[in-house]
């Protein structure tokens, strides 16, 4: 069965600042990849996806994320912060063609991201 | 386009009641997966169902704990005789396409137990 794990739980960082929350996966075989954002007291949001093809993928807001096969990580990346970014990121494995198993996503645990004004 | 939805938002019981939980899918969405988030922890997969099928349930707990999803009306968590440990949030989500992983959720159901 996959696992995600996700490096930091709580992120704190000033308006401006870039941002990079790590994310790595087990599973031998072939993925998709997701990063979920969950604002206070909303429901989850997708941010971005990966597939197949370009391994650096980008999603909404200036987010982007970058596949790196070798390494199984995913990791979350934003030149620029925003107050408006502080919430709950979820990175999200999806195995393919695991069979017998969940066809829904394993989460991460999440990082709590914190963005001071 | 209505997103999932999902109800109750908040649901208070105490200790041995049943709790009912409902989803319905975006539209055109046939699958449904229910998870369910802890304080602290991350979402956990519990039931994957299509229409009148429940084709995963490997992390549902063996007890206490059902899902359905007729032909017909919302998908429903039926969580019976609750316990203080059941205490949390509960999110529906659908996709259109199996296996992609790509899911759409709802804003999640706050179970409370007393």
């Amino acid at each position: 069965a996959q696992s995600v794990s996700q490096h930091n739980h709580h992120v704190i960082l000033s308006e401006a600042a870039s941002l990079e929350l790590g994310c790595n996966y087990s599973y031998g075989g072939t993925v998709n990849l997701f990063w979920y954002v969950q604002y206070p007291g909303q429901h989850l949001q997708l941010l971005l996806k990966y597939f197949s093809g370009d391994p650096l993928v980008k999603g909404i807001k200036g987010f982007e994320a970058e596949f790196i096969k070798s390494k199984f990580s995913f990791n979350l990346r934003k030149p620029s912060v925003q107050w408006s970014d502080t919430a709950e990121y979820f990175c999200a494995v999806n195995a393919r063609g695991s069979g017998g198993g969940a066809d829904g996503l394993t989460f991460g645990k999440g990082t709590h991201l914190i963005i001071q004004p | 386009n209505a997103g999932v939805m999902q109800n109750p938002r908040h649901l208070v019981r105490r200790r041995g009641q049943e709790a009912r939980l409902r989803c319905s899918p975006m539209k055109g969405h046939s699958h449904v997966y229910w998870y369910r988030q802890l304080p602290e922890e991350g979402l956990k997969f519990m039931v994957y169902l299509q229409k009148e099928n429940i084709i995963d349930e490997s992390g549902m707990p063996k007890e206490r704990f059902s899902a359905e999803f007729p032909k017909e009306g919302p998908s429903i968590l039926r969580i019976q005789q609750v316990v203080r440990g059941d205490s949390a949030a509960y999110f529906c989500a659908s996709s259109g396409l199996a296996n992609t992983g790509e899911l759409f959720f709802g804003e999640g159901s706050r179970l409370t137990v007393l």
